[in-house]
């Protein structure tokens, strides 16, 4: 019930295209759904997060997509660059609780 | 304002010894979360901690393992007799509000 279970846990994208990650959870009293970029070396930064009375938030060239009924949300990085190469994590929580976390996807764009 | 600050940065302990790694939250936040990561997983939650206290520590070993966030000065994490498996990346994050968290550059614990 507390998991959160992302895919795929690697992902190629040559560059220019559309990276796509997914994750799905289970508890519906999560309420807030952040996602995080590591770089390899370096902790993770706070890249966009969404909360559930929306069904899409757009930042630049990335777009969460949240779909409540499925319980699914996912990111899409727009016109993907090789700096955007580093793993991607999603997180789910509620309440002033902990974040649940995905286990990561290592993402690598080819120029 | 400046980023959520760790250090040491690297830590090199023996076998028995105590680490202590260090956390100053981001001005204004009084939220701080400590979690563990080793290469090529994910961040697993070990503590969450409001100015003096501890709010849930169930991600944290009840041995050798102890956090504090004082009135004045950084968040603590303690490592006390370390063993080899103790070995990983540190990070610690504060939060203005318990959502969003944001993270320091990490603490990498070496037990040798």
């Amino acid at each position: 019930q507390q998991q959160v279970k992302q895919s795929p846990q690697s992902l190629i994208v040559q560059k220019g295209g559309i990276s796509i990650i997914n994750c799905a959870y289970e508890n519906t009293a999560f309420d807030y759904f952040p996602w995080y970029q590591q770089f390899p070396g370096k902790g993770p930064a706070l890249l966009i997060a969404i909360r559930p009375d929306v069904s899409e938030k757009k930042e630049g060239r990335f777009t969460i997509s949240f779909n409540k009924s499925a319980k699914q949300f996912s990111l899409h990085i727009m016109d993907s660059q090789p700096g955007d190469s580093a793993t991607y994590f999603c997180a789910a929580s509620y309440s002033n609780y902990q974040l649940i976390w995905g286990a990561g996807t290592k993402l690598i764009i080819k120029p | 304002n400046a980023g959520v600050m760790q250090n040491p940065r690297h830590l090199v302990r023996r076998r028995g010894q105590e680490a202590r790694l260090r956390c100053s939250p981001m001005k204004g936040h009084s939220h701080v979360y400590w979690y563990r990561q080793l290469p090529e997983e994910g961040l697993k939650f070990m503590v969450y901690l409001q100015k003096e206290n501890i709010i849930d520590e169930s991600g944290m070993p009840k041995e050798r393992f102890s956090a504090e966030f004082p009135k004045e000065g950084p968040s603590i994490l303690r490592i006390q007799q370390v063993v080899r498996g103790d070995s990983a990346a540190y990070f610690c994050a504060s939060s203005p509000n318990g959502y969003e968290q944001y993270f320091g550059p990490g603490t990498r614990l070496t037990v040798t």
